[in-house]
């Protein structure tokens, strides 16, 4: 997990509640990727994005999730008006420009909606 | 995208070498076989890559048939550490472009025993 950073690692929301994940890229990496995990379950792609553009969002729920990465800051994944089964593992990964190049994966963001 | 499969769990003992198999029998001449691993409570960490020969880091080794149908993870001396989820990837052939997404199946458990 060399160099992706999340935070937070562990966020808590009340139903209704927003949920803003935020992911730096390794440097020099301006491709990024937001994965879910679900307890018990295996990762799903949600989207992924290049500096200011979303490239394919296939993955995302239609309502609720948006997911952003601006020429400067971190990626943003916001969930709006949480719910109990939004808690879950999400992680993000990111990559070079060369196109093939490895993905590397952040320590993951636990939200857990009460 | 080719399809993998592979054990749903394994057992290994400490100090022992370890490997792991993976079926992919659809690859395509061009798939990359990429292995990734997921501790517990941890993001997916990448492990090693290959295409047609055999390849060695300082994490594992890549066993890779002669007809490229089948592969094999090889962890020389298992440590406790080593306990985690193993996935065998083949990544799109637009991997890295618009869809440059890794698709992870259940993967192994590999359980190590002291």
């Amino acid at each position: 997990n060399a160099g992706v950073m999340q935070n937070p690692r562990h966020l808590v929301r009340r139903r209704g509640q927003e949920a803003r994940l935020r992911c730096s890229p390794m440097k020099g990496h301006s491709h990024v990727y937001w994965y879910r995990q679900l307890p018990e379950e295996g990762l799903k792609f949600m989207v992924y994005l290049q500096k200011e553009n979303i490239i394919d969002e296939s993955g995302m729920p239609k309502e609720r999730f948006s997911a952003e990465f601006p020429k400067e800051g971190p990626s943003i994944l916001r969930i709006q008006q949480v719910v109990r089964g939004d808690s879950a593992a999400y992680f993000c990964a990111s990559r070079g420009s060369v196109r093939g190049n490895t993905i590397y994966f952040g320590e993951g963001s636990w939200l857990t909606v009460v | 995208d080719a399809k993998t499969t592979q054990p749903n769990s394994m057992e290994s003992n400490e100090e022992e070498p370890v490997h792991l198999p993976c079926n992919h029998s659809t690859i395509s001449g061009t798939d990359y076989i990429h292995w990734y691993r997921q501790l517990p409570s941890q993001g997916p960490e990448y492990v090693i890559h290959g295409l047609t020969s055999n390849v060695n880091n300082r994490m594992a080794s890549l066993a890779i048939a002669e007809d490229r149908k089948s592969s094999t993870l090889i962890l020389h001396r298992a440590t406790l550490r080593d306990a985690a989820v193993y996935y065998c990837i083949l990544p799109p052939l637009n991997y890295g472009g618009s869809q440059g997404n890794l698709i992870f199946g259940k993967g192994t458990k590999l359980s190590v025993k002291p």
